[in-house]
């Protein structure tokens, strides 16, 4: 499996920051896995943000629940991120990665997209 | 959310030295708990899950310990390649929370 990230690299404070996560090697439709979405802001830690399932069962972190959005399309092996509302603290470098079931570990990364909010 | 802490937040090391890094959980996890290695720019890469089980193509000098509430992840002899900063994760449950990173330095 391979995943890529994609979207812009700008997003101004309040906007709406969207990533494209693109999928290649396998089916995104595949049982086994939840589609996750972590970030990782410079010089930090990471943090998971969320997770879809295939057939759209989605799952977030508490914290960011109320400004995040992923989806999924099957018809094109792709999964998104929205996440409104953003400031300077979502500065950070944004990963895909699948979420192996029932072991939940993250088996399979993209890259990293850099995504700096600021005006 | 179960809270995760890394010790120590940096370790400088020499090749060949022994090290120890320990991951604490806020509750019990059974064994759910992952251990991963990221290297400058790059994505973490999972190096053991279930606290012990050393994933295919993963060195052994690399083992990992515990239960419940306390594990460790053990580099038995030090090489170049393995200065890089690691993560624990448990995956016990969502939302999935992961440790504070320790970085392993060349001494």
């Amino acid at each position: 499996l391979q995943l890529q990230e994609s979207g812009p690299g700008l997003v101004k404070p309040s906007e709406t920051l969207s990533l494209t996560c693109t999928v290649s090697g396998g089916s995104i439709s595949n049982k086994n896995y939840y589609w996750a979405w972590i970030r990782q802001s410079p010089g930090k830690g990471l943090e998971w943000i969320g997770a879809i399932f295939y057939g759209g069962n989605s799952y977030y972190k508490p914290s960011l629940e109320s400004r995040v959005t992923i989806s999924i399309d099957t018809s094109r092996n792709e999964f998104y991120l929205n996440l409104k509302s953003v400031t300077a603290a979502d500065t950070a470098v944004y990963y895909c990665a699948t979420v192996l079931i029932p072991s939940h570990t993250l088996d399979y990364w993209g890259q990293g997209a850099l995504v700096t909010v600021s005006s | 959310d179960i809270q995760m802490t890394q010790s120590p937040s940096s370790v400088s090391a020499s090749v060949g030295d022994r090290v120890t890094i320990t991951c604490r959980a806020s509750q019990g996890i059974s064994t759910w708990l992952a251990w991963y290695q990221q290297k400058p720019g790059k994505a973490p890469k999972l190096l053991i899950n279930s606290a012990s089980s050393v994933q295919s193509g993963v060195p052994s000098r690399f083992s990992g310990s515990g239960s419940g509430t306390e594990f460790t992840l053990t580099i038995s002899s030090l090489q170049p390649e393995d200065f890089a900063t690691y993560f624990c994760q448990q995956t016990n449950t969502f939302p999935l929370t992961f440790g504070g990173g320790t970085k392993v330095e060349i001494k």
